[in-house]
């Protein structure tokens, strides 16, 4: 298996432009997490989803953060319009119906300028 | 508030050594703590998952302890190797009745291993 796919795996772009970020989970993983990390912060989780549906989107910054999983296999996290404050690595992970032992991609680093 | 403190912040010790992180939680209700090892520019990689009757489970060179009672977990890594140069991170989950469970994040320990 490849594991958990992200792409892409850096993306530049300039205050007010949309980013759309990608995750292909592990195939037959139940859940599907979004992760952003910060030197400052650290690791938060932002949004998890259970077969599509997400479940707590209580991480999410704030409106200009989407996220969606039209199927089994595909997520995305949309940030529209980014901001600076947005420039971290963002991770997916997925993991299967225990949910408990979570698998991570490689990261998209954003930089927002 | 569900907090995750882990100490000390960073470390660094020689080749060989042993070495213990700490990971202290005022989460509740509690569910389960992992601990995760992440190598510079990677994703975080699984280590251990300890649920409340779980004291201690190991993973190679790796040692997890939990104590549920004072809410402490510990990190032990034996004979350290360069490779075990990484931040290593504790998440604590919380049973959530909305959402099913819900993740509490150390700030994680940066441990260097020198020659």
């Amino acid at each position: 298996d490849a594991g958990v796919i992200q792409s892409p795996r850096h993306e530049v772009t300039e205050m007010g432009q949309e980013v759309t970020l990608r995750c292909k989970p592990i195939s037959g993983h139940d859940y599907l997490f979004w992760y952003r990390q910060t030197m400052m912060r650290g690791l938060e989780l932002l949004i998890y989803f259970n077969n599509n549906v997400p479940i707590d989107d209580s991480g999410m910054p704030e409106d200009r953060f989407s996220a969606k999983m039209p199927n089994a296999s595909f997520s995305t996290l949309k940030i529209q319009p980014s901001e600076p404050r947005d420039s971290a690595v963002y991770f997916c992970a997925s993991s299967g119906t225990s949910g408990l032992e979570q698998f991570f991609g490689p990261g998209t680093r954003l930089t927002v300028l | 508030k569900n907090q995750v403190e882990q100490s000390p912040q960073s470390l660094i010790i020689l080749e060989g050594k042993n070495c213990t992180l700490q990971c202290n939680y005022t989460v509740s209700p509690f569910s389960n703590l992992r601990w995760y090892k992440q190598d510079t520019g990677r994703g975080p990689v699984s280590l251990t998952i300890m649920t409340f009757s779980e004291n201690t489970k190991s993973n190679g060179r790796y040692t997890a302890t939990l104590d549920a009672d004072t809410k402490q977990s510990s990190l032990h890594i034996t004979a350290s190797q360069l490779s075990d140069s990484a931040s290593y991170i504790c998440v604590v989950s919380a049973t959530n009745s909305n959402s099913g469970y819900a993740l509490n994040f150390g700030k994680g320990t940066s441990l260097l291993v020198t020659p």
